[in-house]
């Protein structure tokens, strides 16, 4: 396995267009989480999966953005009219929950920019 | 909601010095866990704390965790400069599944 693995790395998009990005997570971890992260800010949390149920969203996250997780496995997360404030990289991790443990592996990150 | 903090925001030292961030929660965690993000890379893992007052000692990193469950620190002892990045803490409370992140501390090094 490889680790978490993000695509694309990087998008340039016209302002109101729409973008989609997908994480696959490493193939054991039942959690994967979508997360925001802006030059000089920490990662934000946007939502998150245990296997295929999306279990919590952030109440920042508006109604323009929506991620889904068929099966359980692979992710995507949907920006639908983007706007410039939503340039940032997105981050998605994955993990293997087990009571008291939850540790986040990163991706690399999709870079957006909206221009 | 709940919120992290970490201070200070930047930090530049000369190789060799010591190095200390702190962050603190609004609410009491139920765990709190430590991140490094390298210039361009994304976070990396470093430790995970759940006791109260618990201590833990990465080779020249020593992590802490309050009392009271709601503030932490890292200190780096006699920086090098393969500990440039930025430092995130990350908790969770109780019943809560996702991790909130601090904005982090960025550490500079002069060589």
């Amino acid at each position: 396995d490889t680790g978490v693995s993000q695509n694309p790395r990087h998008k340039i998009t016209k302002r109101g267009q729409n973008v989609t990005f997908r994480c696959d997570p490493i193939s054991e971890h039942n959690r994967l989480y979508w997360y925001r992260q802006t030059l000089g800010q920490g990662p934000e949390f946007l939502t998150y999966f245990q296997n295929e149920a999306q279990l919590e969203k952030s109440r920042l996250l508006s109604d323009r953005f929506s991620a889904e997780r068929p099966k359980g496995s692979f992710s995507t997360l949907e920006i639908q009219r983007t706007e410039q404030g939503d340039s940032a990289m997105y981050l998605c991790a994955s993990s293997f929950w087990v009571s008291g443990a939850n540790v986040l592996t990163f991706g690399a990150g999709s870079r957006l920019t909206v221009l | 909601g709940q919120q992290v903090m970490q201070i200070p925001q930047y930090q530049h030292v000369q190789e060799g010095e010591d190095f200390t961030t702190y962050c603190n929660s609004s609410t009491t965690l139920s765990n709190i866990q430590w991140y490094k993000q390298r210039p361009g890379g994304h976070p990396v893992f470093l430790i995970q704390l759940v006791k109260s007052g618990e201590v833990k000692k990465q080779k020249r990193l020593t992590f802490q965790f309050g009392e009271a469950k709601k503030n932490s620190s890292l200190h780096i002892t006699a920086t090098q400069t393969t500990d440039v990045g930025t430092y995130f803490c990350a908790g969770s409370i109780q019943g809560a599944q996702k991790l909130v992140f601090g904005q982090g501390t960025r550490l500079t090094i002069n060589p």
